[in-house]
């Protein structure tokens, strides 16, 4: 049973730049969220999405926009990247919101800007 | 202040020992609590996942939730150095499945 997976697992981008983050959702899972951490502190939300669609969004600039496929897959993608952007990017996978399935989450994509 | 906190640690404890990790938060609207591990270079595992207060006991872990106090806390008997990682608490206002925000974590290390 795969679980969630992510790529690339390592990144190394410019300032100005754009970059796109995969996901992959664990085998009967639907709803992916995303998650931005930075370097010695917890996960912080930036926004889940559930039939294609965003449904909730933390506190993130427009810069941060993604993208779910009808496979369940998603898509991050960060413009206009900023040195602040380094940090682990972690995709975490579930059933519908409301189904009280908890969060299951793939070893990440580590983006450093320089 | 944030609205999870947590000590970070690191806390250095025998093999053997038990453990107690803790977490403080101030939304009184958290029902769902939750404990995850992460080891270095590796994304976080699901531990414990309770609702509402009081105690959930899974093998050597046991989550306890005060909601009147606003304190949770994750025992860990017989630590073993495999256990050596950090915990991250984290909550949310309805189900697992929505936004979880999560304390800083607290690095744990078992020395053998």
């Amino acid at each position: 049973d795969a679980g969630v997976t992510q790529s690339p697992t390592h990144l190394i981008k410019t300032r100005g730049q754009q970059v796109t983050l995969r996901c992959s959702p664990k085998s009967g899972h639907d709803t992916v969220s995303w998650y931005q951490q930075a370097l010695g502190q917890g996960p912080q939300f930036i926004f889940q999405y559930y039939e294609e669609e965003e449904r909730q969004r933390g506190n993130f600039p427009d810069r941060f926009s993604g993208h779910q496929f009808p496979n369940y897959s998603s898509e991050l993608n960060v413009n206009a990247l900023l040195l602040g952007d380094s940090a682990l990017y972690l995709c975490a996978s579930s059933s519908a919101p409301g189904s009280g399935s908890p969060l299951h989450f793939g070893n990440g994509t580590r983006l450093t800007v320089t | 202040q944030k609205e999870v906190e947590q000590d970070p640690g690191p806390l250095s404890v025998p093999e053997g020992a038990i453990v107690s990790l803790n977490c403080t938060y101030s939304n009184s609207a958290f029902q769902y609590f939750m404990w995850y591990r992460q080891y270095s270079r590796k994304g976080p595992e699901l531990l414990m996942y309770t609702y509402s207060s009081g105690n959930k006991e899974d093998g050597r872990f046991t989550a306890q939730v005060d909601k009147s106090s606003k304190y949770i806390s994750l025992f860990i008997r017989d630590s073993q150095p495999s256990d050596s990682a950090t915990y991250l608490c984290a909550m949310s206002t309805n189900n697992a499945g929505n936004m979880l925000t999560f304390g800083g974590g607290t690095r744990l290390m078992v020395k053998p």
